[in-house]
């Protein structure tokens, strides 16, 4: 089954910039599916942060940011927090006929 | 606010049948326009989709449990269900309920019930 690449790890010092990529393939990104991006918390369900590529959901912070180009996805996270630590997960559709997840990041605010 | 909040047995046997449900508090099932999903995180790992079920009983499932899952609804209840079958300790994990927005293939997960841990064990 297709999945989607994501780095297991990032971290960034409070106020820094820090990105998170997603790459997939012509089976899902590249096919032009959109890619939607999660937020899950320690011992809490997933949150959804981002839809279609670039959409914030009410009340999630402007600070979150999405976009996509090619096979690949991207989420940025400016003036990181430290309740920013969490893992962080993407989604899209692939050509077999599935909803997949990203292999996750967590994000660690040193 | 919609809310989700699943309900089942917290231990399985091998080579049984999972039984999960749904109950759906804040909004109709039956009011159409969402799919209602079943999603499952192994211990320590990500997601994986299970599969999603709209009001009108169409089931879309994840090809690589397809053989071995059920999802159905009921509606009278405001509830959907998930049946995974001949489970092993593969099938133990985390098994969340959600709310699937969005259209076609470009579906997206918006409101999550807490999650219940299933473990498979004799």
């Amino acid at each position: 089954q297709s999945v989607l690449t994501q780095p297991p790890s990032v971290s960034g010092a409070p106020g820094q910039r820090v990105t998170i990529s997603c790459t997939g393939s012509s089976s899902n990104i590249g096919a032009g599916y959109d890619v939607h991006w999660y937020q899950q918390l320690p011992g809490t369900a997933p949150k959804l942060l981002i839809y279609g590529n670039s959409n914030r959901p009410s009340g999630v912070p402007d600070r979150f940011s999405g976009s996509k180009s090619g096979t690949s996805a991207s989420l940025a996270i400016t003036g990181l927090q430290a309740e920013d630590e969490a893992d962080y997960y993407c989604q899209s559709y692939d050509s077999s006929l599935s909803e997949i997840f990203g292999t996750g990041t967590k994000v660690t605010v040193l | 606010q919609v809310q989700l909040q699943e309900s089942g047995p917290g231990l399985v046997k091998p080579s049984q049948t999972l039984s999960l449900t749904c109950t759906v508090s804040g909004g109709s099932i039956s009011s159409g326009g969402y799919y209602w999903s079943w999603i499952r995180q192994h211990p320590g790992k990500g997601l994986e989709w299970i599969g999603y079920i709209y009001y009108s009983g169409s089931t879309y499932y994840n090809p690589s449990l397809k053989s071995r899952v059920t999802i159905s609804v009921d509606t009278s209840k405001n509830q959907f269900s998930l049946k995974l079958s001949s489970v092993t300790a593969a099938d133990t994990a985390v098994y969340y309920c959600a709310r699937a927005d969005g259209v076609d293939t470009a579906m997206y997960f918006d409101y999550w019930g807490q999650g219940t841990l299933v473990t498979v064990s004799s």
